[in-house]
């Protein structure tokens, strides 16, 4: 099983600055990753697929980078409904689909 | 415009079998490349995938879990179904349904139902 572990665990980000979260996989899931952004109460909602294609309506200035194993998901200006908890998960590994732990962004 | 939607019990005894059903819309899981997964959140943890069924029938499971679980899908009333034998109390979770599109992602998802396994 290929594992996803996701750093920092914890966020704190002033409104208006930047984020960037960490997502690395056991192996190399070339770039069969996606993002999640879940808020609390809700069901998490797809942000990013194939590391750094935005899913329809998501704004720009959430991007995703990399490839293999080391992969990125930045926030270039967090608004107040970006503080979330994000999820990465690939699906290289076919049928079996694994998630990282999340990463909380929080208000600093 | 897709939609789905779990339902079940909010309340299971430990050693009873879960059934839990997803209810969906905007799209048919008799179509090419369509997927529906279920996926549980224990309260304050991370998510974790549990089962997927393809339109072509075909199953994948946790490995984890595999013995468990079972689900199947009913195409002419939309839902797909997730069996779980022998509640823990370590399954009390948020359980989800969500589908994995032509990008083999899980783009859309359901609302999400509370299990509660607890004698």
């Amino acid at each position: 099983e290929i594992v996803m572990t996701q750093s920092p665990a914890t966020l704190s980000v002033s409104p208006g600055e930047g984020a960037t979260l960490s997502c690395r996989a056991s192996q190399s899931i070339i770039s069969n990753l996606a993002w999640y952004q879940q808020k609390p109460g809700q069901a998490p909602r797809l942000l990013i697929y194939d590391a750094s294609t935005r899913a329809t309506g998501i704004p720009a200035r959430f991007s995703g980078s990399g490839s293999g194993t080391e992969f990125t998901l930045t926030i270039s200006s967090l608004q107040s409904e970006d503080f979330a908890v994000y999820y990465c998960q690939q699906y290289n590994n076919w049928p079996s689909l694994t998630f990282g732990g999340g990463t909380k962004v929080e208000i600093k | 415009q897709v939609t789905l939607k779990e339902s079940g019990p909010a309340l299971v005894k430990p050693t009873q079998t879960l059934t839990l059903t997803c209810t969906f819309s905007g799209f048919s899981l008799r179509s090419t490349g369509m997927r529906v997964s279920w996926i549980r959140q224990p309260p304050g943890r991370a998510l974790e995938w549990l089962a997927r069924i393809d339109w072509d029938d075909d199953k994948q499971y946790n490995t984890s879990l595999k013995t468990r679980l079972t689900i199947s899908k009913d195409t002419s009333k939309n839902q797909v179904v997730l069996i779980m034998t022998n509640m823990d109390p370590l399954d009390t979770a948020t359980y989800y349904c969500a589908r994995i599109g032509q990008q083999l992602v899980h783009d859309y998802w359901g609302q999400g139902t509370l299990v509660t396994v607890s004698s």
